[in-house]
C-alpha cells in the first residue's frame, strides 16, 4: 500500500532560519507529488506540486521542493521562513496514472517560526 | 469564483445516530473526494465521486458512504455514529489533478 512519512511531527524556527522538511513515499510506479499547507483557522491550500519534468518546482510564498526519484524523496525547502509561515504542512502523494484525486497524506509537520 | 462550501460547520450529534454532510465544489468541477481528519489518524482518503459515480475508495467501514448529485453537488452519510467518528471532514473539488479543499465540518459525537 503506498504512505507517505514526515520525519518531523514539530518543528521551531526563528525567523529568518532555514526550513527543509522531510518527505518519502511508498510507491513503485509514477507519482504526483504535492505540498499543502493549513494554516490556523484556515482551509487546506495547495502550496507546490510535482507531476513531471523538472525535479526542482516552486511554489507560492517561496517555497520550492526537489523530487528524488532514486530516494523517493520530496522535501520541502525555503531559504528564510516569516513568522507567517507557522502553520501544519502535508505532504502526499497521488499513482500518476489512473490515480484520479485520491491523496495520500502524510501524518503532517507543526512549523512554528518565532519572531 | 467561489471556493469549495461545506455545510454544516460544525455538527454535534450523539452515539448511534447518523448524520449527512454536504459539499458544493467550483463551478465546473466534476470530481469530489471527501477527508477525514483527525489527530491521532491524520487525514485520511473516504471516497471519490466524479459524474454521480464512485470512483474511489478508501478504506473506511460500510457506515461511510456518499453520493453525487447531477449537478456535482456531493453528500457523504455516516450512520450508526460512534465516538471515534469525532473529526474534521474535509471535501475537496477537483477539474483535473489539484484538489481544492472546503473549510471543513467539525463532527462531535457524544
Amino acid at each position: 500500500a503506498q504512505s507517505v512519512s514526515q520525519h518531523n511531527h514539530h518543528v521551531i524556527l526563528s525567523e529568518a532560519a532555514s526550513l527543509e522538511l522531510g518527505c518519502n513515499y511508498s510507491y513503485g510506479g509514477t507519482v504526483n507529488l504535492f505540498w499543502y499547507v493549513q494554516y490556523p483557522g484556515q482551509h487546506l491550500q495547495l502550496l507546490l506540486k510535482y507531476f513531471s519534468g523538472d525535479p526542482l518546482v516552486k511554489g507560492i510564498k517561496g517555497f520550492e521542493a526537489e523530487f528524488i526519484k532514486s530516494k523517493f524523496s520530496f522535501n520541502l525547502r525555503k531559504p528564510s521562513v516569516q513568522w507567517s509561515d507557522t502553520a501544519e504542512y502535508f505532504c502526499a502523494v497521488t499513482p500518476g496514472r489512473g490515480g484520479y484525486n485520491k491523496l495520500i497524506f502524510g501524518a503532517g509537520t507543526r512549523l512554528a517560526v518565532h519572531p | 469564483k467561489a471556493g469549495v462550501t461545506q455545510t454544516p460547520r460544525y455538527l454535534i450529534k450523539t452515539r448511534g445516530q447518523q448524520v449527512t454532510l454536504s459539499c458544493s465544489p467550483i463551478s465546473g468541477h466534476r470530481s469530489v473526494s471527501w477527508y477525514q481528519q483527525t489527530p491521532g489518524q491524520g487525514l485520511q482518503f473516504l471516497f471519490e465521486y466524479f459524474s454521480e459515480t464512485q470512483r474511489n475508495k478508501g478504506n473506511f467501514p460500510g457506515r461511510f458512504s456518499g453520493r453525487q448529485f447531477s449537478n456535482s453537488r456531493s453528500e457523504m452519510n455516516v450512520s450508526t455514529l460512534e465516538l471515534g467518528d469525532s473529526a474534521l471532514y474535509l471535501c475537496a473539488s477537483s477539474s483535473s489533478n489539484e484538489q481544492f479543499f472546503g473549510p471543513g465540518t467539525r463532527l462531535t459525537v457524544l
